[in-house]
């Protein structure tokens, strides 16, 4: 079951806040975080397990909500190179099916 | 260290032909993902490889997809015969049990 995210799109100045989240029908166990620039394929940018802590760095960081199945993604003072689409990928089971469903994505713009 | 290594970047192919796509992945990695994206769908799972062993390919659209993994550091994706809605951005990805799948640039298949 593919996880929905949202918003879709969002549109912020250099330094604002965002938050993007990510949610599934289904009880995860993991979600991963990537970014995508237009035309680049996607990077790593952080995992959070069932049971975990949250989880940031600098100014990006993340938490999972495992009583509503959700994750959000913090962006803070943001940078023009946070630039691109934020996908979430989620996990439905450990064990050795490691196979992850990504949602389809918030574009986020940061203009000057 | 080399990333993925995907090949080619770019294809451009009537419809009817047959299209390979390969794919590197990082050495030591024993998960191999092959992704299909469009703006449609987003970024779909197509099969992936455990120990160069197919796990799970339920998201391979029909028949007219295969994808092998001979050995740990080569795998191909096949379409056979292609349609023009095959057309897409396929992306390679591995990475270890649990750990951050690395991408790479992708093969942008057009297909007339």
């Amino acid at each position: 079951q593919q996880p929905v995210q949202s918003p879709q799109a969002v549109i912020l100045r250099e330094g604002e806040d965002a938050v993007i989240n990510c949610s599934s029908s289904k009880a995860l166990y993991s979600v991963h975080w990537y970014r995508q620039k237009h035309g680049e394929a996607p990077v790593f940018l952080m995992i959070l397990l069932k049971g975990g802590e949250q989880k940031g760095h600098e100014k990006i960081s993340a938490s999972f909500n495992e009583k509503k199945q959700q994750s959000s993604l913090y962006l803070t003072a943001s940078q023009l190179s946070y630039s691109g689409t934020y996908f979430c990928g989620t996990e439905l089971s450990g064990g050795s099916n490691y196979k992850l469903t990504f949602g389809k994505g918030t574009l986020l713009t940061v203009n000057p | 260290d080399a990333g993925v290594i995907q090949s080619p970047r770019h294809e451009v192919t009537e419809m009817g032909q047959e299209v390979t796509l390969r794919c590197k992945p990082i050495s030591g990695h024993d998960y191999l993902f092959w992704y299909r994206q469009t703006m449609m769908r987003g970024l779909e799972l197509l099969i992936y490889f455990n120990n160069n062993v197919p796990i799970d390919d339920s998201g391979m659209p029909e028949d007219r997809f295969s994808a092998k993994m001979p050995n740990a550091s080569f795998s191909t994706l096949k379409i056979q015969p292609s349609e023009p809605r095959d057309s897409a951005v396929y992306f390679c990805a591995s990475s270890l049990y649990a750990q951050p799948q690395h991408f790479g640039d992708g093969t942008r298949l057009s297909i007339l």
